[in-house]
């Protein structure tokens, strides 16, 4: 079972709203990501957070915006989405530090932008 | 650049044979290797994973993988496979560039397994 937890399972947001995801993880571990994952398509990272500290966009658009208030959440802020954006965003949580750590996921929330 | 690379779309298995499903990988360095199932409209469950040691490491559910130097391959085994065994899987290497854990994910195998 995922110690990973995401909210919403499912959001259908118009283009000119504002929403948020959020992630919760109750692990200990210092590393949290945001992936991005498309129909039928592996995950693509997005941003990578390290001791509450952004790591890595990996050159995301603007309109998302992550924010980690503690090190047991993470939130990614949406605004001014596409259409193309719909996908499932899958968040994850590591232990930091070198080494084969496993990278642990959430069950993703469903964005649909209409 | 480190990559993984799985050869297959799409695995067919009848219910009770053995199964593989294949992956190989393009590292500089010593490789840390994961493989990941995803059921339908689900996130990614961590199966197991290779970082040192015994070549033959077993993971959830009865899977297993044989890591192999020689021909760089991570390979996903499990000697009877079930219906309810049928999903996507995910070959991933860690990319440890900048002292972060990242993954890189290859395309992903989808595994039916038939009555």
């Amino acid at each position: 079972d995922t110690e990973v937890t995401q909210t919403p399972k499912h959001l259908v947001m118009g283009m000119t709203n504002k929403k948020s995801l959020k992630c919760e993880q109750h692990m200990g571990h210092r590393a949290m990501y945001w992936y991005k994952q498309k129909a039928k398509k592996p995950p693509e990272l997005m941003f990578v957070y390290s001791y509450e500290k952004l790591s890595i966009n990996e050159s995301v658009p603007s309109r998302f915006s992550p924010e980690c208030p503690n090190s047991s959440l993470l939130n990614l802020h949406l605004h001014a989405l596409q259409p193309e954006d719909s996908a499932l965003y899958l968040c994850a949580s590591s232990q930091e530090g070198a080494g084969g750590n496993t990278i642990y996921f959430g069950e993703g929330s469903w964005l649909t932008v209409v | 650049a480190q990559s993984v690379a799985q050869p297959e779309d799409q695995v067919n298995v009848a219910e009770g044979n053995p199964l593989t499903v294949k992956c190989t990988y393009s590292v500089s360095g010593n490789p840390y290797l994961f493989w990941y199932v995803q059921y339908p409209n689900r996130g990614l469950q961590f199966l197991l994973k290779y970082i040192t040691g015994d070549n033959l490491v077993k993971g959830s559910y009865g899977f297993e993988a044989e890591f192999n130097k020689s021909q760089t391959s991570f390979h996903l085994k499990k000697p009877s496979a079930l219906v309810s065994d049928s999903a996507l899987y995910f070959c991933a290497v860690r990319d440890g560039s900048g002292g972060y854990n990242k993954l890189i994910f290859g395309a992903g195998t989808r595994l039916a397994v038939h009555p």
